[in-house]
């Protein structure tokens, strides 16, 4: 079946730090992929997807290209803030079954000044 | 404004006393379903609905049921509540035939003892 792999965390940066967040899948098919975040109390929110390779997703200054010869998804932002502070999810759907997202396990990001 | 509703947003209960999770979208959506957020394990899908009298089982549903008798809505049962359920729940929703793009509730913390 469908599987999504993040890389390990937390993951504690500085502000203005460089941010790159891990995502590998397994699909059968043309998935989409997504990332997807989740503020402290909140539920989730998309963030940026991209639907076919080599489409680049972008949102608020965050990225992620999606690389069908190495199955990634990989996350990245320039320059991170305090209020980017939050746990990011990495999804698939569309593989093997309609509708369903397929999640890693997410990754808590801290930002301190 | 397109939301998705969920109540109660937290519930401590006891062991084997039946307890519903109401969720509500007002965005005509017909693709709802429901998901269990564990630490370590990221979303995994509980059950989910296509359309009006239309549910399917997802990854775990064991423990669960389900009804779609209104479009706007669709509530998790738990008929007999066990500890192994104390979890973070989110309910979402999107369009058919659409792969992506799925709004979640802002989600109920349930407390099994």
């Amino acid at each position: 079946g469908d599987s999504v792999t993040q890389m390990e965390g937390p993951v504690t940066l500085s502000e203005e730090a460089f941010l790159t967040i891990n995502c590998t899948y397994t699909a059968t098919g043309y998935p989409s992929l997504f990332w997807y975040v989740q503020y402290p109390g909140e539920g989730l929110q998309l963030l940026l997807k991209a639907t076919k390779a080599d489409d680049k997703g972008s949102n608020k200054g965050f990225e992620a290209t999606y690389r069908k010869e190495t199955t990634s998804f990989h996350l990245e932002k320039g320059s991170v803030q305090v209020s980017d502070s939050a746990v990011y999810f990495c999804a698939l759907a569309g593989g093997t079954s309609y509708g369903k997202l397929t999640f890693g396990q997410g990754t808590i990001l801290t930002v301190h000044p | 404004e397109a939301q998705v509703t969920q109540n109660p947003r937290y519930l401590i209960t006891v062991t084997g006393k039946k307890l519903t999770v109401t969720c509500s979208q007002n965005m005509n959506h017909e693709y709802m379903s429901w998901y269990r957020q564990d630490p370590g394990l990221g979303l995994r899908q509980i059950y989910y609905s296509m359309n009006v009298e239309v549910t399917d089982k997802g990854d775990v549903p064991e423990g669960y049921k389900v009804s779609r008798k209104e479009k706007r809505n669709f509530p998790l049962i738990l008929e007999s509540p066990s500890p192994n359920q104390t979890s973070l729940y989110f309910c979402a929703s999107k369009e058919t035939g659409k792969i992506y793009e799925q709004y979640f509730g802002p989600g109920t913390r349930l407390t099994v003892t």
